[in-house]
């Protein structure tokens, strides 16, 4: 089975600072990796993936990650975050088959104006 | 959108009762899955279903059973609700782009779950 961290729980920011929000994940097979975001009292919803390629991914509102093989670490970053960004932010893995997601304890990230 | 309605929202309920949660989808799609989501712990899987009368098991299977007879509906059934069993519960599909599968799940709005 798979596993993901994310040792930081809470993240707290200051509105245009810049962010980074820690993901490893442990896995004896090649994996497919996402980070989801979950805003106050709703579901979660896909903000980027890696499947192949360029092992930097881009989200359409300025988040970033990066795939790193060697350290299995899948960080998120923003270089400038906003009031709006505030959410949970789940980091997850997929064994190539999809057919289970495992999913860290997620980040907190609370922006501060 | 992915026409993804979990019922109830919300429920409390006493310690030994059945309780089941329904998943239903509007596009046919082939697997779903059933997730709690607990502070600390993020989300983990329960069961998933990969197809009509065809289920797993997933990281946190006791104590709970599902059924899925027919593509649009995925029940989660707790036989004897215990006070560890409060939590949100989520259930996700996974969809397929363009005939492929690109790995993404999308999320229903959550049915919290209160066990007194």
């Amino acid at each position: 089975a798979q596993s993901v961290t994310q040792l930081d729980s809470q993240v707290p920011v200051f509105e245009e600072a810049p962010v980074e929000l820690r993901c490893n994940y442990s896995s004896s097979v090649s994996v497919y990796l996402f980070w989801y975001v979950q805003y106050p009292n709703q579901g979660l919803q896909l903000l980027l993936k890696y499947l192949s390629g360029s092992t930097l991914v881009e989200s359409i509102n300025g988040f970033e990650a990066e795939f790193n093989k060697s350290q299995t670490s899948f960080h998120l970053r923003k270089p400038s975050v906003h009031i709006s960004d505030t959410a949970e932010y789940f980091c997850a893995v997929s064994e190539r088959n999809f057919n289970k997601f495992y999913f860290g304890s997620g980040t907190k990230l609370n922006v501060k104006p | 959108d992915a026409g993804i309605t979990q019922s109830p929202r919300h429920k409390v309920t006493e310690t030994g009762t059945p309780v089941t949660l329904r998943c239903h989808q509007t596009e046919n799609h082939r697997y779903m899955y059933w997730y709690r989501q607990d502070p600390g712990h993020g989300l983990r899987l329960i069961h998933y279903s990969y197809g009509v009368k065809d289920t797993d098991k997933g990281e946190v299977s006791d104590g709970y059973s599902v059924s899925r007879s027919k593509t649009e509906d995925f029940l989660l059934t707790l036989e004897s609700a215990t006070s560890s069993q409060t939590s949100v519960y989520f259930c996700a599909i996974r969809v397929l782009a363009g005939g492929l599968n690109t790995g993404e799940l999308f999320f229903g709005e959550g049915s919290r779950l209160t066990v007194l």
